[in-house]
């Protein structure tokens, strides 16, 4: 295990529906990320977190809402979405921001189905 | 732009043999390269990291060149398991500062029996 978990592991939800995706880590980081992973296609960057701060929203629809209540803790709440935001949507954290040898750690993720 | 290139898509080898995954980059500035190993259903977990100074590294059975001056790197799998079957993705790191990450699409690997 990486030290990062993810709930639930599996969601089903309607386009009318309200959810929230969890992502708790255990390695006392500093800098937590919220990315999609579509079939076939790169890691796509949706949220960067420090120390509770937003540092980076890459343009992502407002039906996806991002929390970040303390260090350890990530959120990301959705709703009214679409089914083209089915995927897996993956969790990390790292030491802190700056580039170098810093790793990040992933979650399991989440895969979400939109019907 | 910035782009990570991988290939192939997909590879099938048999249990025991060596493969060898590319990956071709153009980003700047480049900071580090990565590769990292997805199963199924799970999230990356990290292989190999490579500053730009560094042209190999190895982990285990696995072996990850860098060419800085051609922006191209590989992994390489020594007598593969079935427990490599996976999708292999490399991964660049651009910039100073703030830790961006540039990904590929990925190489699935099938070790069959």
């Amino acid at each position: 295990e990486t030290g990062v978990t993810q709930t639930p592991r599996h969601l089903v939800m309607g386009m009318t529906n309200k959810k929230s995706l969890k992502c708790e880590q255990h390695l006392g980081h500093n800098a937590m990320y919220w990315y999609k992973q579509s079939a076939k296609k790169p890691l796509e960057l949706m949220f960067v977190y420090s120390l509770e701060e937003r540092v980076e929203n890459n343009s992502v629809p407002s039906r996806f809402s991002p929390e970040c209540p303390n260090s350890s803790h990530l959120f990301l709440h959705l709703h009214t979405l679409q089914p083209e935001d089915s995927a897996l949507y993956l969790c990390a954290s790292s030491q802190d921001l700056k580039t170098g040898s810093y790793e990040q750690y992933f979650g399991p993720g989440t895969r979400l189905t939109v019907t | 732009k910035n782009q990570v290139e991988q290939s192939p898509q997909s590879l099938i080898i048999l249990e025991g043999k060596n493969c060898t995954l590319q990956c071709n980059y153009t980003v700047s500035p480049f900071s580090n390269l990565r590769w990292y190993k997805q199963d199924t259903g799970r999230g990356p977990v990290s292989l190999t990291i490579m500053t730009f100074s560094e042209n190999t590294k190895s982990n285990g059975r696995y072996t990850a060149t860098l060419d800085a001056d051609t922006k191209q790197s590989s992994l390489h799998i020594t007598a593969s398991q079935l427990s490599d079957s996976a999708s292999y993705i490399c991964v660049v790191s651009v910039g100073t500062g703030f830790q961006k990450l540039v990904f590929g699409t990925g190489t699935r690997l099938l070790v069959s029996p």
